[in-house]
């Protein structure tokens, strides 16, 4: 079935170090997998997406990896800021007829602590 | 990325009635997605709305309690009808831009007594 599978669901780090998140899906035909990011009381805004033609993707302090093969892609942050603190969604594409919805991931509360 | 607002941003709401919320696009979009985010939990598909068509509900969720209009690609809305608390969350559209990537709308939170 369609599925994604987020882990940590919390994970705390102090300030200036690195905080990763994995996430995995089943459907092996997904080809986008965006990264959101909520603070509390706010919509998710997309913060970096990588499409599967893509083994790796990076934006200043953060980073995508994606295997295909093993159907697994991470989100990396380096040098940890307090302003980081937030949950954080993996989503994977699944096409549907002539349209596409995403499957989101339960979600990583990520604190970081001053 | 498009401008999205929804009203009302927040309401409070007896058991047994009905909102129904709004979605307004500034620009032209093929397809909105309604999600419900329960508190402290993962974004959930409602449907989708297409211009012109019915809409397409996810699993779990049926017209009769969650009923959809798209009148124009720019503006689409969501009641949750026959309220009861367990329908007590944020309610969020979304539109797609630049081929699969979704921006979503800032939220209606919903709290049904």
């Amino acid at each position: 079935g369609e599925n994604v599978e987020q882990h940590p669901s919390t994970l705390s780090v102090q300030e200036g170090d690195s905080a990763v998140i994995k996430c995995t899906y089943s459907d092996s035909a997904s080809n986008y997998f965006p990264w959101y990011k909520q603070e509390l009381g706010k919509r998710p805004q997309l913060i970096i997406d990588i499409r599967s033609n893509v083994g790796e993707k990076k934006d200043q302090r953060i980073a995508v990896t994606l295997n295909k093969t093993a159907k697994h892609f991470s989100l990396h942050i380096t040098e940890t800021q307090p302003e980081d603190s937030a949950v954080y969604f993996c989503a994977a594409s699944i096409q549907k007829d002539s349209s596409y919805k995403l499957i989101f991931g339960s979600g990583t509360r990520l604190l970081v602590r001053p | 990325s498009a401008v999205i607002s929804q009203k009302p941003s927040r309401d409070i709401c007896q058991r047994g009635t009905s909102l129904t919320i709004q979605c307004q696009v500034d620009s032209q979009v093929t397809m909105m997605f309604w999600y419900r985010q329960q508190p402290g939990q993962s974004l959930t598909l409602i449907a989708t709305a297409n211009q012109g068509s019915e809409a397409t509900y996810e699993s779990g969720f049926v017209i009769d309690k969650f009923p959809i209009s798209r009148p124009n690609l720019t503006f689409s809305t969501l009641t949750v009808s026959n309220m009861s608390p367990e329908d007590s969350s944020i309610y969020l559209c979304s539109v797609p831009s630049g081929g699969q990537t979704q921006y979503f709308g800032p939220g209606t939170r919903l709290l049904v007594l």
